[in-house]
């Protein structure tokens, strides 16, 4: 059964630098989203990216984060100079984009900690 | 505003007793009602979804929901909880537009197993 992937499973960072969290989102689908959870928290949207755009962002998605998709199968999302606060486990999810299947499948997660 | 509550953050079972997790949604529209499940360290996995049609849903791992419009909810049960069952549960509600469909999900409900 297709999954989603996401690389590195663990990141540590020293405050200030940047990170890029890759995922290989199911092919064929069409719909990507960035969602995080800070440790003991709520799963919140971060950012969706369709046609090759963001379709949406959260307030907590400032300039600091951006998205791409580069290659037609990696989606990646990057944190220029993470603060403290960026650590959290940071989900991508995809979905197909059929009316009626809306279902978004997740990725293992990425957990990053920002020293 | 949208939203979603589970009102128990932690529930605790015997292994063989019933299950019930609450969740509550608040959305203009008609919704469309995920759970999911969240082993220790691990990724989120789709239990069920609701989006139309019959109101009582079965998922994966002997679970089931009922979507109830007039209590706004969407209770997740299982009539004998095993030990593996141990684990965080999310009920979420995708906000649907053309270009995004993001989640918003509750903040959880931590199930405990005793043996």
């Amino acid at each position: 059964e297709p999954e989603v992937t996401q690389t590195p499973s663990h990141q540590v960072t020293q405050m200030g630098q940047e990170v890029i969290l890759r995922c290989v989102p199911i092919s064929n689908h069409l719909y990507f989203y960035w969602y995080r959870q800070i440790l003991g928290q709520k799963v919140e949207f971060l950012v969706s990216f369709y046609n090759n755009e963001i379709s949406e962002k959260s307030e907590i998605f400032d300039d600091q984060f951006s998205v791409e998709r580069p290659d037609g199968s990696n989606f990646t999302l990057k944190i220029r100079s993470t603060k403290l606060e960026d650590s959290a486990m940071y989900f991508c999810a995809s979905h197909p984009g059929l009316a009626g299947e809306e279902t978004q499948y997740f990725g293992p997660g990425t957990r990053l900690l920002v020293l | 505003a949208q939203s979603v509550t589970q009102p128990d953050i932690h529930i605790t079972v015997s292994e063989g007793a019933s299950l019930e997790l609450r969740c509550n949604y608040s959305y203009g529209a008609t919704p469309y009602l995920f759970w999911y499940v969240q082993s220790p360290g691990q990724g989120l996995q789709l239990l069920l979804k609701y989006f139309s049609g019959d109101t009582l849903v079965q998922g994966i791992k002997g679970f089931e929901a009922e979507f109830k419009r007039s209590q706004s909810s969407f209770n997740l049960r299982k009539p004998s909880v095993h030990w593996s069952d141990a684990a965080e549960y999310f009920c979420a509600v995708a906000l649907l537009s053309y270009n995004t469909d993001k989640l918003i999900f509750g903040t959880g409900t931590r199930l405990q197993v005793f043996p």
